[in-house]
């Protein structure tokens, strides 16, 4: 079945440092959205890409999907301690799926 | 109006018990789904339900678990004769969604289920 793997599942930064997450897919993607979890919270949406090489922005936050639609990244510029939490990727579990295949995420975690 | 809301925000049982856990989703929505999520790890992917349509159920482990969703609103998690494998974070989530291509997902904020 269709796999989604992010790298890396840690990282430790210092504050002010950039950080980037990346996700692949083992299949093509229509779309993927981007979710992050605070500690003892719950995933909240954050971005979704659907066209091939798009690139979005959110303040600090870089999004990129992949030209093949199976790879995408989040960068974050001058990381701050509101950063912290669990970034998830994810993609539909197959084509016309309303399910989500999830990344096991990337913990991110900065140092002030 | 509100988010998504859970019931209880912890269970604890013992093992042998059966557990039901309760989820609203955002008025309106059509699809809900439900995730389980054991420490530290990804979102596992139960069941989702759409509109009238029957329930996707491939992701449920084991005929322990099953759901419902009455109305087409609040829906019920059971899960009978509990294992402590069993303990982890179950969150529900909704969408407005009709099309798979622009479905995001509001979470609730989970319940959290400990097995003894």
């Amino acid at each position: 079945g269709q796999q989604v793997m992010q790298i890396p599942q840690y990282q430790h930064v210092q504050e002010g440092e950039d950080f980037t997450t990346y996700c692949n897919s083992s299949t093509t993607l229509s779309n993927i959205q981007w979710y992050k979890q605070r500690p003892g919270g719950h995933p909240v949406f954050l971005i979704q890409l659907v066209k091939s090489g798009e690139v979005k922005k959110q303040k600090r936050l870089t999004f990129q999907f992949g030209e093949a639609k199976k790879n995408s990244s989040l960068h974050i510029t001058a990381t701050q301690t509101t950063d912290v939490g669990t970034y998830f990727c994810a993609g539909p579990a197959g084509a016309g799926s309303y399910q989500l295949t999830f990344g096991k995420g990337t913990k991110l975690s900065v140092i002030p | 109006g509100a988010g998504v809301s859970q019931s209880p925000s912890n269970k604890v049982t013992e093992k042998g018990k059966d557990v039901e856990l309760r989820c609203d989703p955002i008025s309106g929505h059509t699809a809900l789904y439900w995730y389980r999520q054991s420490l530290g790890q990804g979102l596992e992917f139960l069941i989702y339900f759409q509109g009238n349509s029957a329930p996707d159920k491939s992701g449920l482990p084991s005929d322990r678990f099953s759901a419902e969703r009455t109305g087409g609103s609040v829906s019920t998690l059971t899960i009978q004769r509990t294992q402590q494998e069993d303990s982890a974070v179950y969150l529900c989530a909704s969408s407005s969604s009709a099309s798979p291509t622009y479905n995001e997902q509001f979470f609730g904020p989970g319940t959290r289920l400990t097995v003894l």
